[in-house]
Formats: structure tokens, sequence, C-alpha cells
């Protein structure tokens, strides 16, 4: 089955820092998600990008589906970015009836004071 | 414009009792989702349904486990007999056609 595979694991930043999350996936898709948990386990919903570019405020994303790579953009961190960030994909098969995510194992975030 | 709903949010149970988690999609979604998020696995798709059907049930870790969608505004995850290893948070996700998917807030289990 697809492989995802999300870098760095871990990333510490201290506020106002920018950084970059990685998604790399072993096959085609027709589905990308970028998601945030939060310290209380939620999972919010931060782009559905199958190919493109999105941007939502200090966030933003760039899915390059012919090289197999996502990307996700943090600027100006502040504290409330802290969570774990998903890579989420789903393949593109024969059947159009499969709906399964893939998730990658997620880029822990800190963002100091 | 509610989201996905689950109950309840914690379950506390002991080794061989049964355990129903509970979901009710978006309003309008024809895709209902379960998945479970461990420390050592992530998160992992259990089953899925399209209208109603379920059409992917081979993340379902055993026959202790069970789904069902009586109606398309709710589903159950069933699990009986139910066992330590069991322990994780359940997660229900509804999406339309297919396409981008919303979460619900979780189910904590614990098994003792």
């Amino acid at each position: 089955g697809i492989q995802v595979e999300q870098s760095p694991p871990d990333l510490i930043l201290q506020e106002g820092a920018n950084s970059t999350l990685r998604c790399n996936f072993s096959d085609s898709v027709n589905n990308l998600q970028w998601f945030h948990q939060n310290p209380w386990g939620q999972l919010i919903n931060l782009f559905y990008i199958p190919s493109g570019t999105k941007q939502n405020g200090r966030l933003s994303a760039t899915t390059v589906a012919t090289e197999r790579y996502s990307l996700l953009y943090i600027s100006s961190s502040q504290t409330t970015d802290s969570g774990v960030y998903f890579c989420a994909v789903r393949a593109r098969t024969r059947s159009s009836n499969t709906g399964k995510l893939i998730f990658g194992q997620g880029t822990t975030l800190q963002v100091k004071p | 414009d509610a989201g996905v709903i689950q109950s309840p949010r914690h379950e506390v149970t002991e080794m061989g009792q049964e355990v129903t988690l509970r979901c009710k999609p978006i309003s309008g979604h024809d895709y209902l989702f379960w998945y479970r998020q461990t420390m050592m696995r992530g998160l992992e798709l259990l089953i899925y349904f399209n209208n109603n059907v379920p059409i992917d049930d081979s993340g379902m870790p055993e026959d202790r486990f069970s789904a069902k969608m009586p109606n398309a505004s709710f589903s159950t995850l069933k699990i009986q007999p139910s066992e330590p290893r069991d322990s994780a948070v359940y997660f229900c996700a509804s999406s339309s056609h297919g396409n981008e998917q919303f979460f619900g807030p979780g189910t904590r289990l614990t098994v003792l």
C-alpha cells in the first residue's frame, strides 16, 4: 500500500519563527489533507489540497502531485501552533469507491514563548 | 452547523465488558469512517461506510470489533469483550462523496 513519510518528526521553534513541514508519499493520490492535532487531542482540518497551493492566514500549503510531496508552511509561529501536524493521503486507484485515508506519523511542533 | 458528534468522550471499563461507541456524522455526508489512534500504531482506519453500507472493514482488528450504520445519521462501533490492548482514542469522521474528511472529537477508551 501507499507509504506516507513526514519530516521532521520533531521541531522546536521560538515564537515568531517560520517553519516548513514536509510530507512525501509513495504513489499517486487524489486526496491530501493536513491536520493539526491540538494538545486536547482534537484533529483540526487545515487544508484539503490534492494539488496546487492554498493559503489560510499564517499557514499555507503546496502539493506537487507529480513529484509526490506536499509542504506545509507556518509563518510567524505562535505558542498556539504547538501540537502534532499530520499529513493524510488517499491513494488514486482503479476503484473510485475507496475513501481510505493513510496517515503519516506526524510532526510534533513545540513553539516556545 | 454541527460537526461530527461522538459519545461518550471518555469511557473507562473493565476487561471483558462490552463497549459501544457512537457517532453522528455531519448532515448530508454520505461517507463515515472509524479510526483508532495509539502511540504505537498512530492513526489507522478501522472501517468505513458509504451510504450506510460497509465498504472496507479490513482494518478491524478481530471479531471482537463490529460496526453498524443503521441510518444516515448514526453509527456504532462495538467491542465485545474488551481487552486492555483496545485502549486508544477512537475517532469518527465523515465526508461528502469521499472528499475532505472531518473528524469528531474522539472517544478516549481505557480498558482496565
